[in-house]
């Protein structure tokens, strides 16, 4: 039972162009969301996150919009750059602190 | 300043064999949590340790595995008579004390293997 799904497994995006990430739940629960980015060999960096009483959390290049209606949410960066590159996980949680992953997407920024 | 640490960062192992995973969590982080990333797959949570409460061990497969944290601090996750299945990666991650700690700050992990 996947209760947090990035349907995407593979993305590749040109340089400077806005790069789009997907992500799906289940768990009307959840109340916190987070992005993660994870290169080869080392462990997942926090990226952003968001509350469940926002829609919109921005941070540099760096912005995620929840829509809780549709129990959806994404992160977008813009502009792209190659050190981009990475795996991104999407994680949720339902007040306690445990995070439910998703798959994660590779993201590929091509020069 | 110093982050999460994990050791070994690999381990190969024959089947039916115990292993020990070892975490140190930075310093006065109050939470601790052990998830595992088998191949092309999610990060699966383990088991989590907030304080001196009793641990959360809900994610644990199976009774082959467990866990301890010493003194608040260092975790030790042990898999006995390890298995082909349990070939992953092991990350370890820790939150600073606070109502709204649910960024976790992970270790490089342990990468597993099981012949």
């Amino acid at each position: 039972d996947q209760q947090v799904k990035q349907n995407s497994p593979s993305l590749s995006v040109q340089e400077g162009r806005i790069s789009i990430l997907n992500c799906d739940y289940t768990n009307s629960m959840f109340d916190y969301f987070l992005w993660y980015k994870k290169y080869p060999a080392e462990g997942p960096t926090f990226l952003i996150s968001i509350s469940s009483i926002k829609d919109k959390n921005e941070d540099g290049r760096f912005t995620v919009f929840l829509n809780k209606s549709a129990k959806h949410l994404s992160l977008h960066i813009v502009p792209s750059q190659p050190g981009d590159s990475a795996v991104y996980f999407c994680a949720a949680s339902a007040g306690a602190q445990k995070l439910v992953f998703g798959q994660g997407t590779r993201l590929t920024i091509n020069p | 300043g110093a982050g999460v640490s994990q050791s070994p960062s690999n381990k190969v192992t024959e089947k039916g064999k115990d292993v020990e995973l070892r975490c140190d969590p930075i310093s006065g982080h109050t939470a601790l949590y052990w998830y595992r990333q088998s191949l092309g797959q999610g990060l699966e949570f383990l088991i989590y340790f907030q304080g001196n409460s009793a641990p959360d061990k809900s994610g644990l497969p199976s009774d082959r595995f467990s866990a301890e944290r010493t003194g608040g601090s260092v975790s030790t996750l042990t898999i006995q008579r390890t298995q082909q299945e349990d070939s992953a990666v092991y990350l370890c991650a820790s939150s600073p004390p606070g109502p709204l700690n649910n960024e976790q700050f992970f270790g490089p992990g342990t990468r597993l293997t099981v012949l």
